[in-house]
């Protein structure tokens, strides 16, 4: 069963750095994307940015929102997805979940909630 | 980027009736469309994904259909855990893209 536990969450200062964990088990993490996908509070679902597969050199993809600010990356000894914001902003508040997809089917953390203010 | 318009942004239905939520996009998508429940508080559920493809374990009253720019999600026979906020997401091209969501409440 593909289990998805994020982390690292907290309040954060405008212009502050937070780096986010997703902890991954139940699937082979390397050869699977990975994304990002953000909700700030009583708000829709934006979708944050993406890590592709080891075949795909891990390649990554960005929102324009968040693109220069936000970097994804993945350590593969410790199933471990992580998202580095940097220069935060006060519409950086969310919740932050990590997705990943297995069969091209989503599977869901539980989310981590980040306060810039 | 794809804009993706979904259709009420509110509903409101009584148990056992039987809604539709539209979903649009600002250009094709093809069939690459998910629609997705959430809860307050909770991770979203997904319903459907390829446009019409039930997810495993999701009850058979959530049908979807549609193709290139226009999509539907019906929820027949509406139970009480029915009613939840509903999402389309498009993820034929980046930045993937939501649907401003729907909301279906107990009339």
């Amino acid at each position: 069963e593909v289990q998805l536990v994020e982390s690292g969450g907290g309040l954060v200062q405008p212009g502050g750095s937070l780096r986010l964990s997703c902890a991954a088990s139940g699937f082979t993490f390397n050869d699977h994307y990975m994304d990002w996908v953000r909700q700030a509070p009583g708000k829709g679902l934006e979708w944050v940015g993406r890590t592709k597969d080891r075949g795909r050199d891990y390649a990554t993809e960005y929102a324009a929102s968040v693109k220069g600010r936000f970097i994804i990356s993945r350590d593969a000894s410790d199933y471990s997805l992580y998202l580095q914001m940097n220069s935060l902003k006060t519409e950086d508040t969310a919740v932050y979940y990590c997705v990943a997809y297995t069969s091209g089917l989503p599977h869901w953390g539980q989310g981590t909630l980040v306060t810039v203010s | 980027d794809i804009q993706m318009t979904q259709s009420p942004s509110t509903l409101s239905a009584s148990v056992g009736d039987r809604v539709t939520i539209t979903c649009r996009a600002s250009q094709s998508v093809n069939i690459w469309l998910a629609w997705y429940q959430q809860k307050p508080g909770k991770a979203p559920k997904l319903l459907i994904y390829k446009a019409s493809s039930l997810e495993s374990g999701v009850p058979s009253r959530f049908s979807g259909s549609g193709s290139e720019t226009e999509f539907t999600l019906t929820i027949s026979n509406l139970q009480p855990d029915d009613f939840a906020t509903f999402y389309c997401q498009q993820y034929v091209t980046y930045p993937y893209t939501f649907g401003q969501g729907t909301k279906l409440e107990i009339k």
